[in-house]
């Protein structure tokens, strides 16, 4: 079945800079690429989808981009602010489940 | 808008007890979906109803754990004679009509400890 893999567990950046955070997936037949954020003691919360018919999304400081070809899609913060703290999860459609990769935490240091 | 809202936000059952937690989804969407997340598994998919009909429990455990779904304003998730492993945060989750490609709208959780 398919597979998402989040590459870095921990990722941590000074406030201002931008963080990437990766993943990967296994089925070519994906389609829908959701990022959700999970705030310290709080739940899951959408930030931002990209859908395979495009190869970029933007809103705000956030941009996805979709290498299909690769089967990669990276989640991509500018300007990054402490509020930014958080897990990171990514999740890919697969017989129309989501499967999610493991989570990346992002640090946010002053 | 309240959000999806879950009960208990946290619950502690001795070993062999029952535990039985509650959702109830946003105004409107058809969807709920349970997840549950460890530190070790992740999250993991448990079951999903669309319209209150029962669509996908291919991640519930065959034995000890039920979901049911009476009405659309509220699902249970029970889990008979809960063991140590069941210990985990289990999410709740609704979106507007159960597509694949949907945003999901999630609970704040319950948080279940098996002693």
């Amino acid at each position: 079945g398919e597979k998402v893999e989040q590459h870095e567990s921990t990722l941590s950046v000074r406030e201002g800079d931008s963080a990437v955070i990766n993943c990967t997936y296994t089925d070519t037949a994906s389609s829908y690429f959701p990022w959700y954020k999970q705030e310290a003691g709080k739940s899951l919360h959408f930030v931002i989808d990209i859908r395979s018919n495009v190869d970029r999304k933007q809103s705000q400081r956030l941009t996805v981009l979709l290498d299909k070809k690769a089967k990669r899609f990276s989640l991509h913060i500018t300007a990054t602010q402490p509020e930014d703290s958080a897990i990171y999860f990514c999740a890919a459609i697969s017989n129309y489940q989501l499967i999610w990769g493991s989570g990346t935490k992002l640090i946010i240091k002053p | 808008n309240a959000g999806v809202i879950q009960t208990p936000r946290h619950k502690v059952t001795g070993k062999g007890q029952e535990a039985t937690l509650w959702c109830e989804p946003i105004s409107g969407h058809s969807a709920v979906f349970w997840y549950r997340q460890t530190i070790v598994q992740g999250l993991e998919f448990l079951t999903y109803f669309r319209n209150q009909a029962p669509i996908d429990d291919s991640g519930m455990p065959k034995e000890r754990f039920s979901a049911q779904m009476p009405n659309q304003s509220h699902s249970t998730l029970k889990i008979q004679s809960t063991q140590p492993q069941d210990s985990a945060v289990y999410l709740c989750a609704s979106s507007l009509v159960g597509g694949s490609a949907e945003t999901l709208y999630f609970g704040s959780g319950t948080r279940l400890t098996v002693l």
